[in-house]
């Protein structure tokens, strides 16, 4: 079956940076997306990886080893507004996405 | 503002009740999605409809029927659900049929009494 696992819940505290681990095993690779959504509001678009390495978006960053099957997403220079939940999904070779049950980020003062 | 807007944003209904939830998207995008989300499960894709037509059932109950009248509107007519029905319902879309980058609007909260 096709899987994809990262923390349920994470906990750090402002201004410090905090990474949050994705593994996957899927039928297939088309991609990695972070999202980011906040209680009660719409997910959004944070990164896309498709080859090896890492992205580099301002506060975030985002890294891919498709031979590990593992990416994660850097959070730097913490703010209270990154509370929130960040899901991990890859596009497997049917162009399916699969997502995993998301990271709930907790930043403390 | 994801250019995705649904309606209404919380429903409580009974388990006779019939009801629709609305999407519409302002970004001439091709595709778009139902997706149930429940709390720490991931997103469960329901139905997906390219160019207005449905390319995706995930053996979705038929109490859930959707419609896509055209490539701005999606909907999704509730009739006769279960209590382990409640979720938020997310409608999404995207410019290709094959997922990509994909703008989600703020979801419906539905309650199943």
């Amino acid at each position: 079956g096709q899987n994809i696992d990262q923390p349920t819940e994470m906990t750090a505290t402002e201004g410090a940076i905090v990474q949050i681990n994705c593994t996957y095993q899927t039928s297939g690779f088309n991609g990695l997306f972070w999202y980011q959504q906040h209680a009660g509001e719409a997910p959004t678009f944070l990164s896309y990886n498709v080859l090896d390495g890492l992205e580099e978006k301002g506060r975030f960053s985002s890294f891919l080893s498709r031979s590990k099957g593992y990416s994660y997403l850097l959070l730097k220079e913490l703010q209270m507004k990154d509370s929130a939940s960040y899901l991990c999904a890859v596009l497997d070779s049917n162009y399916q996405l699969i997502w995993g049950a998301g990271t709930k980020l907790i930043i403390k003062p | 503002e994801t250019g995705v807007t649904q309606t209404p944003r919380h429903l409580v209904m009974g388990m006779t009740n019939k009801k629709s939830l609305k999407c519409e998207q302002h970004l001439g995008h091709n595709a778009m999605y139902w997706y149930k989300q429940s709390a720490k499960k991931p997103l469960e894709l329901m139905f997906v409809y390219n160019f207005k037509e449905q390319t995706e059932n995930n053996s979705v109950p038929s109490r859930f029927s959707p419609e896509c009248p055209n490539s701005s509107h999606l909907f999704l007519h509730l009739h006769t659900l279960q209590p382990e029905d409640s979720a938020l319902y997310l409608c999404a879309s995207s410019q290709g049929g094959d997922a990509g980058e994909l703008f989600f609007g703020e979801g419906s909260r539905l309650t199943v009494l």
